[in-house]
């Protein structure tokens, strides 16, 4: 199972607004509604963000959306603000009792 | 407050074995599967696979089937993943994280709460 394509880095300016995509195949993301997303800061353990494609954890603020087209997800987190810097992951499950996770996303914030 | 606390640091020359520990709390630790998730040195996030603590079901990603073994004592709340013969390729960061599914979706690669990962060095 081939790792989901991300673009390797990404960036928006103070209070607007990015938008991470996902890429993967019907045997993943197109065939499932199990897309989650991470956040992980430098040195720190990755933090859920998104599960089932659009869903939020408690504590998880309201920027942070998620989409799914086909077999593409998308994570859009708006009015960005300095904390919202770090590395991005997308995951899905892609059958077989197997997961997968995207390539990573480097967010920065100008 | 759910928690999962890992082993400390190792470093270990090539060929020696390790085994390294998550211990959960703050929740039934035997209903929940965990999983086990490689980051490599300034690299992405590998799904190695999922254990169930009930009964030690497990599930191995193709890529590390036969490479490690995942094993649980769920009497004192505690997964573990063991090498029998490490490589400097092995050097990495382990995270273990629970899943909040059960059923063939504790395989999607969603989990709600994360270890805060073990450095493994292997060299000579």
């Amino acid at each position: 199972q081939s790792a989901l394509a991300q673009p390797p880095s990404a960036s928006g300016s103070l209070g607007q607004s990015v938008t991470i995509s996902c890429t993967g195949s019907s045997r993943d993301i197109g065939g499932y509604n199990y897309v989650s997303w991470y956040q992980q800061h430098p040195g720190k353990a990755p933090r859920l963000m998104i599960y089932e494609v659009t869903k939020r954890p408690s504590g998880v603020p309201d920027r942070f959306s998620g989409s799914k087209s086909g077999s593409t997800a998308s994570l859009t987190v708006s009015g960005l603000q300095a904390e919202d810097e770090a590395d991005y992951y997308c995951a899905s499950y892609a059958g077989g009792h197997m997961g997968v996770f995207g390539t990573g996303t480097k967010v920065t914030v100008l | 407050e759910v928690q999962l606390v890992q082993s400390g640091a190792e470093v270990k020359k090539p060929g020696e074995s390790l085994m390294i520990s998550c211990q959960g709390s703050g929740y039934s630790f035997s209903t929940s599967w965990i999983g086990w998730v490689r980051q490599m040195p300034g690299k992405g996030l590998e799904w190695m696979g999922i254990i169930f603590p009930g009964d030690s079901d497990t599930i191995y990603s193709p890529s590390f089937q036969g490479q490690v073994t995942f094993s649980v004592d769920k009497y004192i709340n505690t997964a573990y993943l063991q090498w029998s013969s490490l490589k400097a390729s092995d050097t990495a960061v382990y995270f273990c994280a629970r899943s909040p599914y059960r059923g063939a979706f504790a395989a999607s690669c969603t989990f709600d709460t994360w270890g805060q990962g073990t450095l493994v060095a292997v060299s000579s």
